[in-house]
Order: C-alpha cells, then sequence, then structure tokens
C-alpha cells in the first residue's frame, strides 16, 4: 500500500488567492481527518470524515476554509480566499473504522506558504 | 472535554542516555493511548499504543504503559541514539463511543547528540 497521499507537498501562493490540498487516504480505511500544524497551535483537528460523511467541522477556523469527500477515495480541503495566517503545514490522515484502537496513518503533509 | 498535556520540550540528551517524556490524559471513559513520532520534514508516524489500564505498548526500544491510577502514559527508552531525534506526540481516543477523534498533545522535541 502506498500509505496516504497528498499533493501537492509545497505550495506558495500570494494572499487573496484560492488553494486547495488534496488527499488520497489508505483504501479500506473509513475515516479520514484533516489536520493543521503550526509552532503557535501545534496539531488542530480540522475536520473528519466517516465514510464520505463529514462528521465534525468545528475545528474549520472561517467560512474560508471547506472541505469535501466526494468517494472513499479522495478529500479535498479548500481555502479562499487564502491569508497570510492560514500559512502551515496541513496533514491529512485516515484508518480503519471499528476499533477504538486502531492507529492513523498520516500522509507527509502539505506545506502551505500564502504570501 | 478530553485532553492531554506532555512535557515541555525541548529535550536535549546525549547518545546512550535514558529517556522520559511525561504524558498525562483527561478523559472520560476508557481511552485507547497513543505516542506518535515526527522525522523532521515528515508526517506523524505510529510508533506504539496502549488499549486498557496497565497495557504496556513497545516498539523499537521505547516503552509506555498505561497507568489509569495516575492518567499517565509516560514514554521511556533505555538508551536514545541519535537517529531518535524527532518530535513526540501523545494522544488519546476516548473509549466510549467510535467518535474516531484523536487528540493530541503539544509535541516534545527530542534532540540527541553524539
Amino acid at each position: 500500500d502506498a500509505g496516504v497521499i497528498q499533493s501537492p507537498r509545497h505550495e506558495v501562493t500570494e494572499m487573496g488567492q484560492e488553494v486547495t490540498l488534496r488527499c488520497k487516504p489508505i483504501s479500506g480505511h473509513d475515516y479520514l481527518f484533516w489536520y493543521r500544524q503550526t509552532m503557535m497551535r501545534g496539531l488542530e483537528l480540522l475536520i473528519y470524515f466517516n465514510n464520505n460523511v463529514p462528521i465534525d467541522d468545528s475545528g474549520m477556523p472561517e467560512d474560508r476554509f471547506s472541505a469535501k469527500m466526494p468517494n472513499a477515495s479522495f478529500s479535498t480541503l479548500k481555502i479562499q480566499p487564502s491569508e497570510p495566517r492560514d500559512s502551515a503545514v496541513y496533514f491529512c490522515a485516515s484508518r480503519r473504522g471499528g476499533r477504538s484502537n486502531y492507529g492513523y496513518t498520516f500522509g507527509s503533509g502539505t506545506r502551505l506558504t500564502v504570501v | 472535554g478530553d485532553s492531554v498535556t506532555q512535557m515541555e520540550g525541548p529535550v536535549t540528551l546525549s547518545e546512550e542516555a535514558f529517556l522520559t517524556i511525561n504524558c498525562t490524559y483527561t478523559a472520560t471513559g476508557y481511552p485507547s493511548l497513543f505516542w506518535y513520532v515526527q522525522y523532521p520534514g515528515e508526517g506523524l508516524q505510529l510508533l506504539l499504543k496502549a488499549t486498557k489500564a496497565d497495557d504496556k505498548g513497545s516498539n523499537k526500544g521505547f516503552e509506555a504503559t498505561y497507568r489509569k491510577e495516575t492518567t499517565s502514559f509516560h514514554l521511556e527508552k533505555g538508551s536514545v541514539q541519535v537517529s531518535d531525534s524527532a518530535v513526540y506526540f501523545c494522544a488519546l481516543r476516548a473509549g466510549s463511543g467510535n467518535t474516531g477523534k484523536l487528540i493530541f498533545g503539544q509535541g516534545t522535541t527530542l534532540q540527541v547528540k553524539p
């Protein structure tokens, strides 16, 4: 298995532009999570899906952020319009459903810089 | 709400020294507990886990024991190597229901010097 695949690895964009981050979870994993990591705030859960349905989006910072999971093998996180304070590393993770002791598998992350 | 607290870093050790990174948690029910490791420029990797009281998780020389009486899950290694330099995250998942959500501590940076 190739693991959780995120693209792009790095993104530099200008303030006000739309940014789309992509994630392909591990096949057969029922849960997908989007996290944001910054030095100041550590790891923050933004949103997670179960069987393609958003379950908890309380971590999404504001309406500029949106996430979709149109099918079991693909998810996007979109920021429109982007702002410099959105600069961070964004991680996608997935895990199997069922037992609570299953660990997550993380992607390598997308490093977003908004200038 | 559920939370995880880790000792602040960075922790700086010489090679072959003994490592302890403290982790305590607050949770309702019986959470599963995890340690993740993040090497520079990479995503988080599961290091070890424990699912019930007195369970010991172990991997790559690292160990942690689930202590319900002290609500702790401290990470230990008897002899660290330079290659262990990374950020270590303690995390929990609530055991009541299958919410799917991992709650992470703030992370502890470990630096091992030769």
